[in-house]
């Protein structure tokens, strides 16, 4: 069974400062991947990086990276120079790649950026 | 990016009457689609499984006979709330994948569900 914990409900960032969010999972699986959503109060789902289980670099996307120490099972999302508009909800999510694997989420964390 | 979309996006219903929640795949075909439930401050949590031309896959406590789910199409899945209840007011959420199990899940926009 797979399981993802996110251990801070919420998290406060000043504006222009980098903030680390974190993910660990659990898995028997040997391939994976680990994805972060942001989720906005309109409640939509938006997609922000990918990291599959047998990449050797750390995943990038513009502001956003993943920090992925595969040993710890960790994949903490790092976004740097915070925005106003970062604050929403992040969810860390994994799915299994033994099949058509639904994701699964964490319980997600709060983020909020002040000016 | 791959684009789905969700109708309505809103509904309030009385209790005891059925919703139909469309979720569509605009630009790709998607073999499955998957669908989630949201109850507020809480995360996404899975229901179901819809595979094209096949029967859904439940979750573990979640009702079949209640949560009709039809995926006639490779582009297309709908969710029956049946008979709704306050109990089952919540965002509802599909998501669908282009590829089998090594590309993301792209989310539709959520359909609001409030059960007076």
């Amino acid at each position: 069974a797979q399981k993802i914990t996110q251990t801070q409900p919420g998290m406060f960032v000043q504006e222009k400062e980098a903030v680390t969010l974190d993910c660990t999972y659990d898995t028997s699986d040997q391939s994976y991947g680990l994805f972060w959503y942001k989720q906005p109060s309109s409640g939509e789902m938006i997609f922000l990086i990918y990291q599959g289980s047998y990449d050797e670099q750390n995943a990038t996307e513009g502001r956003y990276s993943l920090n992925f120490q595969k040993a710890r099972k960790s994949a903490n999302l790092v976004i740097s120079a915070s925005q106003l508009g970062d604050s929403a909800m992040y969810f860390c999510a994994m799915r299994e790649y033994s099949g058509n694997t639904p994701l699964v989420f964490g319980k997600g964390t709060r983020l909020s950026v002040i000016a | 990016g791959a684009v789905v979309s969700q109708h309505p996006s809103r509904v309030i219903c009385k209790s005891g009457t059925s919703v139909k929640i469309e979720c569509r795949s605009l630009d790709f075909q998607a073999t499955t689609m998957f669908w989630y439930r949201q109850f507020p401050k809480q995360s996404l949590m899975l229901m179901a499984t819809s595979n094209e031309g096949s029967k859904a896959t439940y979750e573990q406590g979640v009702e079949k006979d209640k949560f009709l789910i039809n995926h006639a199409s490779l582009t297309l899945s709908t969710l029956t709330v049946t008979s709704a209840h306050p109990e089952d007011s919540s965002f509802y959420i599909c998501s669908a994948s282009r590829l089998p199990s090594t590309d993301t899940q792209y989310f539709g926009p959520g359909t609001r569900l409030t059960v007076l």
